[in-house]
């Protein structure tokens, strides 16, 4: 069993739509959570984070961290073409270093 | 945020040789990071490279196999040696970074395939 694990996609919504991007883990020692997004051919970038559980908002981003479950969401409001890309999910249990990822859910935000 | 040069950006290569990837950085950082991203897995840790020392591998990854020199602050290599179709892969390097070290900043990537 992955130690994170995430749906692939490709995940197609509407312009506008509200997007949910999750995934689950099992190691119950992570206690930051981050979202990185990829467009093709770059590097992935930092969308947000959080540490241990709760909710984190930033523009048309929310960040959640359910530890109980072991399962993180990012949800994004008003969906623009511009948000197609792959979203990774990452996690740690010390700090930003050793960073565990998901296998990115391929988003497709279509006019 | 840091500004990260990959060379090369692509590469085909005959299994059995090897490649060495570059990887500058616009700024001094005390750790660089090196990843590998194969088609349809997850971005993988290969090891950690800190300058002036040796590089710390994650486990199933071994320095004959992935060779890393970082004789600088804002710069390391990555080599791939002895190379097989299974090597083919997106081979990243990141640095960490943010006011408070909260992110790792990525390179473009290199794609290798080897035949």
């Amino acid at each position: 069993q992955k130690e994170v694990e995430q749906d692939p996609g490709p995940l197609s919504v509407p312009e506008g739509a509200i997007v949910s991007l999750n995934c689950t883990y099992s190691n119950s020692a992570f206690q930051y959570f981050m979202w990185y997004r990829q467009y093709s051919r770059k590097g992935p970038e930092l969308l947000m984070y959080t540490y241990s559980s709760g909710n984190k908002e930033d523009g048309r981003f929310t960040a959640q961290v359910d530890k109980s479950s072991k399962y993180i969401s990012l949800f994004i409001r008003d969906s623009q073409p511009s948000d197609s890309a792959t979203y990774l999910c990452a996690m740690s249990g010390t700090g930003f270093q050793k960073l565990v990822f998901g296998t990115g859910t391929r988003l497709l935000v279509s006019p | 945020s840091a500004v990260i040069s990959q060379k090369p950006s692509r590469d085909i290569c005959q299994r059995g040789t090897s490649l060495t990837i570059q990887c500058q950085v616009d700024s001094q950082v005390t750790m660089m990071f090196w990843y590998r991203q194969q088609p349809g897995q997850s971005l993988t840790l290969i090891a950690t490279a800190n300058q002036g020392s040796e590089a710390t591998y994650e486990s199933g990854f071994v320095i004959d196999k992935f060779p890393i020199s970082r004789p600088n602050l804002t710069f390391s290599t990555l080599t791939v040696s002895n190379m097989s179709p299974e090597d083919s892969s997106i081979y990243l390097c990141s640095v960490e970074g943010g006011q408070s070290q909260e992110t790792q900043y990525f390179g473009p990537g290199t794609r290798l395939l080897v035949l």
